[in-house]
């Protein structure tokens, strides 16, 4: 079965720790994408990865590092310079290059709460 | 940077219409979706439009595209109980194949 899992579901951490987000897709996309969710304020984009080794910043990258070792795995590390980072955070994917349609297929997401 | 606009809020009867609309700035834009999340969970597509098109129909779907406007909307028939949840709208540039940009999001309240 195809898909985008993000794990954990729920994570809880002191103010002052790092803390990593995992996201793994299994659709042999070449990009990946982190967006954060606030409500009212839709997704924004974070960090996003368009092939393995690279990456760009996005919208709101203060305070978020990422890697891309492998095209499988895009995660996420939420650093303590982050400011406000209690949010619905979610992962992406999608094929890529090319210039036809480009879905992005969405992991359920993890919802992190800082204490 | 581009900006994507939609109204928060929308409420209907169970069997009405609903129109959920979106604006956007970048005439650039290549394709436009419409996204569904349900609560506490992902995002799944539920149709696109390439930018060329002003119209298309997918059963209870239908979007419209006005490309001078830079109006996009959503039109679901006979709403149901079961389409209660988040839409966004979001649009990919010519220039920048890979960058999504969403919009805020209307939440769709569906009364029975």
């Amino acid at each position: 079965d195809g898909g985008i899992t993000q794990s954990p579901k729920y994570l809880f951490r002191k103010e002052g720790q790092n803390v990593t987000l995992s996201c793994e897709q299994n659709l042999n996309h070449d990009a990946m994408y982190w967006y954060r969710q606030d409500p009212g304020q839709g997704l924004r984009l974070i960090y996003y990865s368009q092939i393995v080794n690279d990456f760009q910043k996005g919208d709101i990258a203060e305070g978020y590092s990422v890697s891309r070792e492998k095209k499988e795995s895009f995660p996420l590390t939420v650093t303590s310079a982050q400011k406000n980072p209690t949010a619905f955070y979610l992962c992406a994917s999608s094929i890529g290059f090319g210039t036809g349609v480009n879905e992005q297929f969405f992991g359920p997401g993890t919802r992190l709460t800082v204490l | 940077g581009e900006d994507v606009e939609q109204s928060l809020f929308l409420s209907v009867r169970e069997g009405d219409s609903s129109v959920i609309n979106c604006t956007y700035t970048d005439s650039s834009s290549t394709y436009l979706y419409w996204y569904k999340q349900e609560p506490g969970a992902g995002l799944q597509l539920l149709t696109y439009i390439f930018s060329n098109m002003d119209m298309k129909q997918d059963q209870r779907l239908t979007v419209l595209l006005n490309k001078k406007d830079k109006h996009l909307s959503l039109r679901i028939a006979d709403t149901q109980t079961g389409d209660s949840a988040i839409y966004f709208c979001a649009e990919s540039l010519l220039y920048n194949f890979n960058k999504f940009y969403f919009g805020s999001g209307t939440k769709l309240n569906v009364k029975p």
